[in-house]
């Protein structure tokens, strides 16, 4: 079971560009969430994917946006980055909603310069 | 809105014993997990509590209490690789809100 993959593992971008981030859920898992975390800070939900549909989302704006495939995987896409955007993006799957334990990727680290 | 407290840091001696507390107010409560995350990696899963009450784990336990808004978690018999930082996660039916976490040194 390879578990919670995410790609890339780093990478860098421009002030102003746009960025697709990239989630194979693991083996069974048919929800897929996305968390950005600033250094030193807890990670802050995004927006949760369950049947290809956005079924929550966080405190985030526009610029971040997602797609959840029909083998599960997801993208997560932000445009017009910003400074602030240099965080670690983490995945987590999970099977259906809630009130499950949630298995996170190891994360992109994105720095936006 | 949501709010959830937890100490900075903490530091404790191999062996020791260590408890971290976690004030929370959130909506739509389903339970509440633990996590640990070492520095540079991806949080792993410690616990998940819905009802009130203890839930013992080896060397980790959890505690909830619905009405107060408040759980802990119980770190036992420590070891050097314990040094992480420990996030409490109220979850919701879609998702999991995080403090910042508490960051635990043990020291020999």
């Amino acid at each position: 079971d390879a578990g919670v993959t995410q790609s890339p593992t780093h990478l860098i971008k421009t002030r102003g560009q746009q960025v697709t981030l990239r989630c194979s859920p693991k083996s069974g898992h048919d929800t897929v969430s996305w968390y950005q975390q600033a250094l030193g800070q807890g990670p802050q939900f995004i927006f949760q994917y369950y049947e290809e549909e956005e079924r929550q989302r966080g405190n985030f704006p526009d610029r971040f946006s997602g797609h959840q495939f029909p083998n599960y995987s997801s993208e997560l896409n932000v445009n017009a980055l910003l400074l602030g955007d240099s965080a670690l993006y983490l995945c987590a799957s999970s099977w259906g909603q809630g009130g499950t334990e949630a298995f996170f990727g190891q994360g992109t680290r994105l720095t936006v310069v | 809105g949501q709010n959830i407290d937890q100490p900075t840091e903490m530091t404790a001696t191999e062996g020791a014993i260590v408890q971290i507390n976690c004030t929370y107010q959130t909506s739509g409560f389903n339970g509440l997990f633990w996590y640990q995350q070492h520095a540079g990696e991806a949080p792993t899963f410690l616990s998940y509590n819905v009802l009130d009450g203890l839930e013992e784990k080896g060397r980790f336990s959890s505690f909830l209490s619905r009405s107060k808004g408040y759980s802990y978690l119980l770190l036992k018999e420590l070891q050097m690789k314990d040094s992480a930082s420990y996030l409490c996660a109220p979850g919701g039916y879609n998702k999991l809100i995080f403090g910042a976490g508490t960051r635990l040194a043990v020291h020999p």
